[in-house]
Formats: structure tokens, sequence, C-alpha cells
């Protein structure tokens, strides 16, 4: 089944703590992106990748980084986790770069951070 | 940077009654798309404008996107309970992904 998996979907952890969360598709995407979801806010896009080894900013940088060694797995990382980092993240990928050709983006289930 | 507008931000129907939302952009799209995020889950892909003055339709669904390339809407025709849920728009531009903030769909039976 063609998807969109990030672990964990849920975790709350305290200030500081450095956290990883994962993200994983099947679909072979060049694209890829996270995006954190606040009430009232919308979707705002932290980092993307348009393949291996290439990452940008999005509009919500700070506080995160991310990697892509490998097409499949782009993780999130937060390296001191701080309680304005409390969201919903979502991951998400794309077959072709965005604003290039057919674009749909597959999301994965979300992961609920909370950060004490 | 580009910012994407998107209104009204709750919309509450009668089942039957017609819903639109509405989508602007501060720069020139080069494509917009509308995603669905239904209660507790996750955004899913609807559908994709990228020609000036485009309209799509699927079932009761139609999309447009204007002709400057610069706002689209969603418009709903007779809604039904499954219509629930928030819907965004998302204007792409160079692998940079901006949503708007949804409208949120309640539908009272």
């Amino acid at each position: 089944e063609a998807q969109v998996t990030q672990n964990p979907r849920y975790l709350i952890t305290v200030t500081g703590k450095k956290l990883t969360v994962t993200c994983s598709q099947n679909m072979n995407h060049e694209y890829m992106s996270w995006y954190r979801q606040d009430p009232g806010l919308g979707l705002r896009q932290i980092y993307y990748s348009m393949n291996v080894e290439v990452t940008d900013k999005g509009d919500v940088p700070e506080g995160y980084k991310v990697s892509r060694k490998e097409k499949r797995n782009f993780p999130l990382i937060l390296e001191s986790p701080s309680p304005n980092q409390t969201s919903l993240y979502f991951c998400a990928s794309s077959l072709f770069p965005t604003g290039d050709g057919y674009n749909e983006q597959f999301f994965g289930p979300g992961t609920r951070l909370t950060v004490l | 940077g580009q910012q994407v507008m998107q209104i009204p931000q709750y919309q509450h129907v009668q089942e039957g009654e017609d819903f639109t939302t509405y989508c602007n952009s501060s720069t020139t799209l080069s494509n917009i798309q509308w995603y669905k995020q239904r209660p507790g889950g996750h955004p899913v892909f609807l559908i994709q404008l990228v020609k000036s003055g485009e309209v799509k339709k699927q079932k009761r669904l139609t999309f447009q996107f204007g002709e400057a390339k610069k706002n689209s809407s969603l418009h709903i025709t007779a809604t039904q309970t499954t219509d629930v849920g928030t819907y965004f728009c998302a204007g792409t531009n160079a692998g940079k992904s901006t949503f708007g903030d949804g409208t949120t769909l309640t539908v009272k039976p």
C-alpha cells in the first residue's frame, strides 16, 4: 500500500530533550516536506526537500533540523524542544518537486507533540 | 513572502445548502491545490488547478482558478454530512508550499 508513515504518533517530552520524528514514504517520491498545524493557523511549512541531500527552509524553520540521506526518509529533528513547539506535525511527499507538473502531496497520519 | 488568505474561517450550513470557500494569494501562483481534512485526520488531496481561468468539477464540488492566478474558490452544491471537515487551499512556488488557514465546514442534518 502506497503510504507515508510517521513515528511516533504521539509524544510527550520535556523542554530541552532532543527528539526525532521519523517520516518514510514507499512511493519513490522526490519531494518531501514537514508541516506543523496549530489551531487557527493552518499548515505551515517547516522544511522541504526536492531530492536526496537537498533541503530548504520553509516558513517556520527555527528550532528544527532535517536531513535527506535516503530518498524514502526525511526525519525531523528538534535539538532542544521548547513548549512553543507543541503542535501537530505532518510529513508529506510528492512525486515531482512542487511547482512542476502534477504534484499531489500525500500526507502522513500526523505526530502530536507536547513539550512540557 | 507569499501569503494565502482563505475565507471564511468557519461555515455552518444545513444539509442541502451550498457552500463556498475563497482563497486569495498575495502573489501570482504557478498552481493551486485543494485539500480536505476530516476531523482527527490528515489532509487529503482533492485537486490541482494550473491554468488561468480553469474550472474543474468533481461530482458536487466545483473548483475555479482566477484569471490572474491569484485567487481560487471551491463550491459544494447541496452539502451532505460527509462533507464536514476543513478545506485548505495551497499555493506552491519552487518547492515552497503556502497553505491557507482553512475553512471548517459543519453540516447540520
